[in-house]
């Protein structure tokens, strides 16, 4: 079946320098999309970015990611993070283009320090 | 905006006991709801895509006759943990895909803990 990997465990980072969280995949679909879910305490899962294209840069929030497909890759990336930016951050995918049928990732937890 | 509610939010049952747990979709209609467990130390695992006027696909491990869901209309969903046992304990999470935007929006969930 489909799996997600991700950095795992905490990972700090002091405001105002950047972020990268690892997320790779296994897939035997080929309609697939790829998405990064931010959490904050106490919070509903919120969609921080979405692709299904492969090698375009998608953006949001000042975070963005590509899609890799020759190295199964869908890394998030931040060039300057903010104390807003502490939560708990999933990658998935979905094995339909609807994105309603999500495999995810463990989750990696950001803490940004001042 | 969009909104997904969940009741309740924490729930606590006796072991071999059944509990009841519902997903709300405010300010969008939702064309699928699909449910998550969440165990302790565990990634989200899909238990049901429920989309209405369809049958209701249960993955691997999951089925109807522990976790019986209803989907009566596009904005209600709920679903049923039939004699829980310690192994259901976990957060239970419903994801509600938008029929305008197709963004899948989450409720906050429903953590179970069972005694």
């Amino acid at each position: 079946g489909d799996s997600v990997t991700q950095t795992e465990g905490l990972v700090t980072v002091t405001e105002g320098l950047p972020v990268m969280l690892n997320c790779t995949y296994q897939t035997a679909y080929s309609d697939v999309a790829f998405f990064w879910y931010v959490q904050y305490l106490n919070e509903a899962p919120k969609l921080l970015l979405r692709s299904s294209t492969d090698n375009k840069r998608t953006e949001h929030q000042g975070f963005h990611a590509t899609l890799h497909k020759s190295s199964s890759s869908f890394h998030l990336q931040k060039s300057s993070v903010q104390l807003s930016d502490s939560a708990l951050y999933y990658c998935a995918l979905s094995e339909n283009s609807a994105g309603n049928k999500l495999t995810f990732g463990i989750g990696t937890r950001v803490l940004v320090r001042p | 905006g969009a909104l997904v509610y969940q009741y309740p939010r924490r729930t606590i049952c006796k072991s071999g006991t059944s509990m009841r747990m519902e997903c709300q979709a405010v300010g969008f209609q939702a064309t699928s709801v699909a449910w998550y467990r969440q165990s302790p130390q565990k990634t989200f695992e899909l238990i049901a895509l429920s989309t209405v006027n369809s049958a209701i696909k249960y993955e691997q491990n999951f089925t109807q006759e522990k976790f019986p869901i209803s989907h009566p209309n596009l904005s209600f969903s709920s679903m049923t943990v039939l004699n829980a046992y310690l192994e259901d304990r976990g957060l239970y999470l419903c994801g509600a895909l938008s029929r305008d935007s197709y963004e899948q929006y989450f409720g906050p969930g429903t953590r179970l803990t069972v005694l």
